[in-house]
């Protein structure tokens, strides 16, 4: 199972673009990275998965380099409500155990 | 994507009782999973639950501690046996669904269990 090293947190002003980077060295040939969001008192909600270059959607861009040891999930131009814990995942996304890592607490500061 | 309901939302629970958490799906999932957040903490996987067999536990959890039911393919239980204040956490029910071919998981709004 590949281990993920987060920053345990981040701050951010309103308006900014946040990156966070996320370690995986040992990411196996069929693991995917996977993100989630967690607001307090909530279960995880998915933000956004890739395996390779860059994904965007309508929340987030990832950007993962050739190598797949790191990943960096962006937030273009937080708000207030982006204030969360971030969490990145890698694994086989047809096996059956998922594992969180530390994940990341973002604060964004008005 | 699926929606999931876990009862209790919250519970203050005597130390040595044990209490069943329940997760119901409004689909029906081969798999559900237990994961268990202390607090200011990560989630840890707990079990995996597949209907008609035994969940299967993760290090560090037992079947005796955490007994888990899974009668159909909407519905689990999880139930804190012998509890203490240890096991104060958020309990959270999880299934995979939605987006095709990304593994994605669901979870429900988490049971918060707090024993004196």
């Amino acid at each position: 199972l590949a281990k993920t090293t987060q920053p345990i947190s981040m701050d951010s002003y309103e308006g900014q673009e946040v990156n966070i980077t996320c370690s995986h060295n040992n990411i196996a040939t069929n693991d995917y990275i996977t993100w989630y969001q967690q607001f307090p008192s909530q279960g995880p909600r998915f933000i956004i998965q890739g395996y390779k270059t860059k994904v965007t959607n309508e929340v987030a861009s990832l950007f993962i380099p050739a190598d797949r040891k790191s990943s960096t999930l962006s937030l273009p131009r937080v708000s207030l409500s982006d204030t969360a814990v971030y969490y990145c995942l890698v694994g086989d996304i047809s096996g059956n155990q998922f594992y969180f890592g530390t994940g990341t607490s973002l604060t964004v500061i008005p | 994507s699926a929606v999931i309901s876990q009862k209790p939302s919250r519970d203050i629970c005597q130390r040595g009782t044990s209490l069943t958490i329940q997760c119901q799906v409004d689909s029906q999932v081969t798999m559900m999973f237990w994961y268990r957040q202390q607090p200011g903490q990560s989630l840890t996987l707990i079990a995996t639950a597949n209907q008609g067999s035994e969940a299967t536990y993760e290090s560090g959890f037992v079947i005796d501690k955490f007994p888990i039911s899974r009668p159909n393919l909407t519905f689990s239980t999880l139930t804190v046996s012998n509890m203490s204040p240890e096991d104060s956490s958020i309990y959270l029910c999880s299934v995979r669904g939605g987006r095709e071919n990304t593994g994605e998981l669901f979870f429900g709004e988490g049971s918060r269990l707090t024993v004196l």
